[in-house]
């Protein structure tokens, strides 16, 4: 799997958008975008995954760079339980046998009143 | 709920006991994954079930660690001989063929 680099921090203001970066510059073609997120003292939790085209649930959307070496998720409203580590993950297709998930160190999302 | 489940949620053990957790993934999901996630760094995968069949194992999973899952349903984790080392969360997950893995709340094992 392709590695991923995300910054270790950031804070963000309630109820303003948050948009979280990641690189994946090393991405294959049939290697796809996941983010999950971790609450405290919780498990992990699926966001939103992508593979070329933007993507948007009700958690989140997912904006990916046309040459696919970075993307960005987007919270657009944080609120006070958005705060967590979120999770930017490459991996192949979700039906490939096996395929764990390869977590890096993620990026500390702080969201304040 | 129909989560996820683990037990115990927490478990404190003497080092050189052995120790054993439960997984109940969701009704109907045949994989199931097994992670240890230590302090300040993201889980780490150790080992998957499709069905009853173990079909991968980390090197994390030294020969203290076995996992099971005998009827392809719940899923155990035993560590004998435990070290300090192995104090971290264990978490556990499961999917349905290769959909998004959904996790249990984990269970932390500190060893004294």
């Amino acid at each position: 799997d392709a590695k991923t680099t995300q910054p270790p921090s950031m804070d963000c203001a309630e109820g303003r958008a948050a948009n979280l970066p990641c690189n994946h510059s090393t991405i294959s073609g049939n290697e796809y975008v996941y983010w999950y997120r971790q609450i405290h003292s919780q498990g992990p939790q699926y966001i939103i995954h992508g593979l070329k085209n933007n993507e948007t649930n009700e958690m989140a959307s997912l904006i990916i760079t046309e040459d696919r070496k970075s993307s960005t998720l987007i919270l657009p409203h944080a609120t006070l339980r958005d705060t967590a580590v979120y999770y930017c993950i490459v991996r192949v297709s979700p039906k490939a046998a096996g395929n764990k998930l390869t977590f890096g160190g993620g990026t500390r999302v702080l969201v304040k009143p | 709920d129909t989560g996820v489940s683990q037990n115990p949620r927490h478990k404190i053990t003497k080092r050189g006991q052995n120790v054993t957790f439960r997984c109940d993934p969701i009704s109907e999901h045949n994989r199931l994954y097994w992670y240890r996630q230590t302090l300040g760094q993201g889980p780490e995968f150790l080992t998957y079930f499709q069905n009853e069949a173990q079909l991968e194992k980390s090197r994390l999973l030294s020969d203290r660690f076995s996992a099971e899952r005998p009827k392809g349903s719940f899923s155990t984790l035993e560590i004998q001989r435990t070290e300090q080392g192995d104090s971290a969360m264990y978490l556990c997950a499961s999917s349905l063929a290769g959909d998004e893995q959904y996790f249990g709340p984990g269970t932390r094992l500190t060893v004294t």
